[in-house]
């Protein structure tokens, strides 16, 4: 059973902080790595993917892998209460397998 | 921009009445999927369509549950015979190509809430 596991929250962070997200596997074989945001009643929003160890920006985002450590983690600088959303780390094994979500981790945005 | 499209938004209906729900891929996209939501957990995998034949299904996608791409654009989940527990929210998604590599992801529509009563 492959597993992704993710800390369920709430995080709570003050407006301008940084979040960190964190997200680790069990299939150690993994190829990608998704971060989507979930609003609530809201279908999953694609925010980064990520395939290399390192890390990988996208404006105030920054996705990192480490595959020896089979770990995830998404950064998000100057925090806005707009961000408040549970976000989903979802891993893809490569082929034609399916991707597993995690139970995803409530962020809030303090103003 | 190019979007997944589902409709109804919500869908209510009996226990063990068939409900079909749809799904409009994004157009240049090969690789279809639906997932479901139960409210308060996961987001949980039900099924990959490719090349009009499933690739792979979960142990939730029982004899109830069928996939078709009836034309080149609708891709929808037929549940049979519904049960209390089939309660959540459904989700379609599209891939150019199997999720994972440089370019491609699998991207969400809005969903359908289903209720059955």
């Amino acid at each position: 059973q492959k597993e992704v596991e993710q800390n369920s929250g709430p995080l709570s962070v003050p407006e301008g902080a940084i979040a960190s997200l964190n997200c680790t596997y069990s299939d150690r074989g993994s190829q990608s790595f998704f971060w989507y945001r979930q609003y609530s009643g809201k279908s999953p929003e694609l925010i980064m993917f990520i395939y290399s160890n390192g890390d990988k920006e996208d404006g105030r985002f920054t996705a990192q892998l480490n595959k020896a450590s089979q770990y995830v983690s998404l950064l998000i600088r100057d925090s806005q209460p707009s961000d408040s959303a549970t976000y989903l780390c979802a891993v893809y094994p490569g082929g034609y397998q399916k991707v597993t979500f995690g139970t995803g981790t409530k962020l809030q945005v303090i103003p | 921009e190019p979007e997944v499209t589902q409709t109804p938004s919500h869908q209510v209906t009996q226990m063990g009445q068939e409900v079909i729900l749809r799904c409009v891929p994004i157009s240049n996209h090969l690789y279809f999927y639906w997932y479901r939501q139960i409210l308060g957990q996961k987001v949980e995998f039900l099924v990959s369509f490719y090349n009009n034949e499933i690739s792979e299904k979960s142990e939730i996608f029982d004899d109830q549950f069928s996939v078709e791409r009836p034309d080149g654009s609708n891709f929808t989940l037929k549940i049979r015979s519904t049960k209390l527990e089939d309660s959540a929210m459904y989700f379609c998604a599209s891939s150019y190509r199997p999720s994972g590599g440089s370019t491609d992801t699998q991207y969400f529509g809005p969903g359908t809430r289903l209720t059955v009563l």
